[in-house]
């Protein structure tokens, strides 16, 4: 079965330090994965995606991701975070067939 | 451009009730997707649509019922509301299926006491 999984349900950084929000998958193909994220009372909102190529992926605000399929990872990454970063993050793995697998989400909580 | 939208934003219903959430796109994409949220359970699909006149079912399809009739809106209905359906529900489309990009509404927040 495919399957996304984010081991962490917070993590808590502080302005300027560097932040990583894990997340692992597992598929039987190749996979599709991407990152979202979720202000207060909002929907969500796409930050990037890897489908094929370069392993480190860069999207809004920011952030990147890198693929690492020895490890199955697909970890969230930004060199420099800021208070308005804190959100509910959302790692999703695509399926063979036309939906996304959510992982149950990760609260970020940057301080200053 | 409005994208997504979702009506209505909140409702409260009770036990038995019926009711019908809507949500519209103004993206000309083809799949649209419902799915709850819950805490600590991250987003679950409930239904979802390929193209205007179809339908099928998610995750989590039990209690719900769903339309496209337009390729714009897709209905979700709740014949019977229960508790267990207390949840935030969001709708989303994309152009093309699992390797697309997902754009969200901004949710609808329902309370069945």
């Amino acid at each position: 079965a495919q399957s996304v999984a984010q081991p962490e349900d917070q993590v808590n950084v502080a302005e300027g330090n560097p932040l990583t929000v894990k997340c692992t998958y597992s598929v039987s193909g190749n996979p599709y994965l991407f990152w979202y994220v979720q202000y207060p009372n909002r929907g969500l909102q796409f930050l990037l995606k890897y489908i094929t190529g370069d392993n480190l992926v860069k999207g809004s605000y920011g952030f990147e991701a890198e693929f690492n399929k020895s490890q199955t990872s697909f970890h969230l990454k930004k060199p420099s975070a800021l208070v308005s970063d804190s959100a509910l993050y959302f790692c999703a793995l695509g399926d063979s067939g036309y939906a996304l697998n959510f992982g149950k989400g990760t609260s970020l909580l940057v301080t200053p | 451009n409005a994208g997504v939208t979702q009506t209505p934003k909140f409702r409260v219903l009770k036990t038995g009730q019926s009711m019908t959430l809507l949500c519209a796109q103004d993206m000309n994409h083809e799949y649209m997707y419902w799915y709850r949220q819950d805490p600590g359970m991250g987003l679950r699909l409930i239904h979802y649509s390929v193209g205007e006149g179809t339908t099928a079912k998610g995750e989590v399809p039990d209690g719900y019922n769903v339309s496209r009739l337009k390729k714009q809106n897709f209905l979700l209905g709740l014949e019977s509301a229960a508790p267990s359906q207390t949840s935030v529900y969001f709708c989303a489309s994309s152009p093309t299926g699992f390797t697309d990009t997902q754009y969200f509404g901004p949710g609808t927040r329902l309370t069945v006491l």
